[in-house]
């Protein structure tokens, strides 16, 4: 089950910024840390940010996040053709005791 | 390189139980968490549970009276049985290593319950 709101959908032209909400509570956002996964159609998915912010080797610098409070952000600067797909937060939830993920965003470039 | 690789029945019958393998290379699964995740044919992530290195577990509450997954180190592999499946349990399973976030997943097995 997802426990943590996002868009359905955001899109952009290529080079455009887009950006990508999560919202979440208390114990899920609110006290841990946020990791965004990027899934293109037919594969797994694989890790854009982990720990709010922080962008994995080899991840290109136009995606960064952010968080807070309860929300947490992700944002693609300079789009490209490659960046369509579907993204998903994800944090530990102290009440569920599990994880929780966003319902998901898909990106659409225009 | 760690490589996760997920195996398994592709069809399930109702009410029966669904098993399945992740062998990893390239690493040992004696560190770092090991999750099972799921994903419906057109839908999100649903978290199942994980498994440390000590062998300890933790569920999804949703699913935890049916799920149970485990470690065999010498095979450098996880399981994961989920029993008494129903459609609802038709899914894309994936197998992840955790480190704080999910940096490593498998390609994904698609496993159907039907009769």
């Amino acid at each position: 089950q997802s426990m943590e709101t996002q868009p359905p959908s955001a899109s952009g032209t290529p080079g455009q910024r887009v950006t990508i909400s999560c919202s979440g509570s208390s114990s899920n956002i609110g006290s841990n840390i946020v990791n965004w996964y990027q899934q293109l159609p037919g594969t797994a998915p694989k890790v854009v940010i982990h720990s709010n912010n922080q962008r994995p080797s080899g991840v290109p610098d136009r995606f960064s996040g952010s968080k807070s409070g309860t929300s947490a952000s992700l944002a693609i600067s300079g789009l490209q053709s490659e960046d369509e797909a579907d993204y998903f937060c994800a944090a530990w939830d102290d009440s569920l005791n599990g994880y929780v993920f966003g319902a998901g965003s898909k990106v659409t470039v225009l | 390189q760690v490589q996760l690789q997920e195996s398994g029945p592709g069809l399930v019958k109702p009410s029966e139980t669904l098993s399945l393998m992740c062998t990893v290379s390239g690493g040992s699964v004696s560190s770092y968490y090991w999750s099972w995740i799921r994903q419906p044919p057109g839908k999100g992530l649903e978290w199942i549970g994980y498994i440390y290195h000590s062998g300890s577990t933790k569920y999804n509450p949703s699913l935890k009276s049916r799920v149970t997954i485990s470690l065999d180190t010498s095979k450098n592999q996880i399981s994961l049985k989920l029993n008494s499946v129903t459609a609802a349990d038709t899914a894309v399973y994936y197998c992840a290593r955790d480190s704080g976030s999910f940096d490593y997943w498998g390609q994904g097995t698609l496993a159907t319950v039907s009769s």
